[in-house]
């Protein structure tokens, strides 16, 4: 079956700019998870969703990021106010259920640069 | 606070075994997962354990001791398409993932 995928696969925006982020899960998958990962580095957790509420956005670094998931399947990273420090690659990722076995399947990213 | 310590850089031969270790300092514990990451793509998932000790999977192999906050990937038999990121997560409250910084491992033939 498909796995999680991400739009835009590569998104160029000037700073200041706002890009949207969009991350389609696993069919059936409840769970959705946001990570960004800087070069060299391991991916660094954002916001995760159970549902259509946000469970846990305390990895968002601050009010210019935001995430919705309107229906409980698709969800939109938003940035606002693009800064240079945001250019990483944007990963989502889904599983069955937020409990701790459940594994969870990454999508290919979105590659972020702000100029 | 959170911290997951894993070797930035690790090298070894075709055919050989090859041990990644991962350390742990974490609020919260749920479990861990190892995934194998190739450059440009997503992670996937190699491993999970909860409780202590090994679990095999085929060539690849982890093992858990919670008491001394510490895991470690056992390669065996490696391949030159093994060469990648193998990252060690750390699932604290909520579901959440808890990344070390990645060990890049590079198979020469």
């Amino acid at each position: 079956g498909a796995g999680v995928s991400q739009t835009p696969s590569n998104k160029v925006t000037e700073k200041g700019k706002y890009v949207e982020l969009r991350c389609d899960p696993i069919s059936g998958h409840t769970a959705l998870y946001w990570y960004r990962q800087s070069l060299g580095q391991g991916p660094e957790f954002l916001i995760y969703f159970q549902g259509t509420g946000a469970a846990d956005d305390s990895g968002l670094p601050n009010d210019r990021f935001f995430a919705v998931r309107p229906e409980g399947s698709v969800s939109t990273l938003k940035i606002q106010r693009t800064e240079r420090g945001d250019s990483a690659v944007y990963l989502c990722a889904s599983s069955l259920a937020s409990g701790s076995s459940y594994e969870q399947y990454f999508g290919p990213g979105t590659r972020l640069t702000v100029t | 606070g959170q911290n997951i310590d894993q070797p930035t850089e690790m090298t070894a031969t075709e055919g050989a075994i090859v041990q990644i270790n991962c350390t742990y300092q974490t609020s919260g514990f749920n479990g861990l997962f190892w995934y194998q990451q190739h450059a440009g793509e997503a992670p996937t998932f190699l491993s999970y354990n909860v409780l202590d000790g090994l679990e095999e999977k085929g060539r690849f192999s982890s093992f858990l001791s919670r008491s001394k906050g510490y895991s470690y990937l056992l390669l065996k038999e490696l391949q030159m398409k093994d060469s990648a990121s193998y990252l060690c997560a750390v699932r604290g409250s909520g579901g959440k993932l808890i990344f070390g910084q990645g060990t890049e491992l590079s198979v020469k033939p």
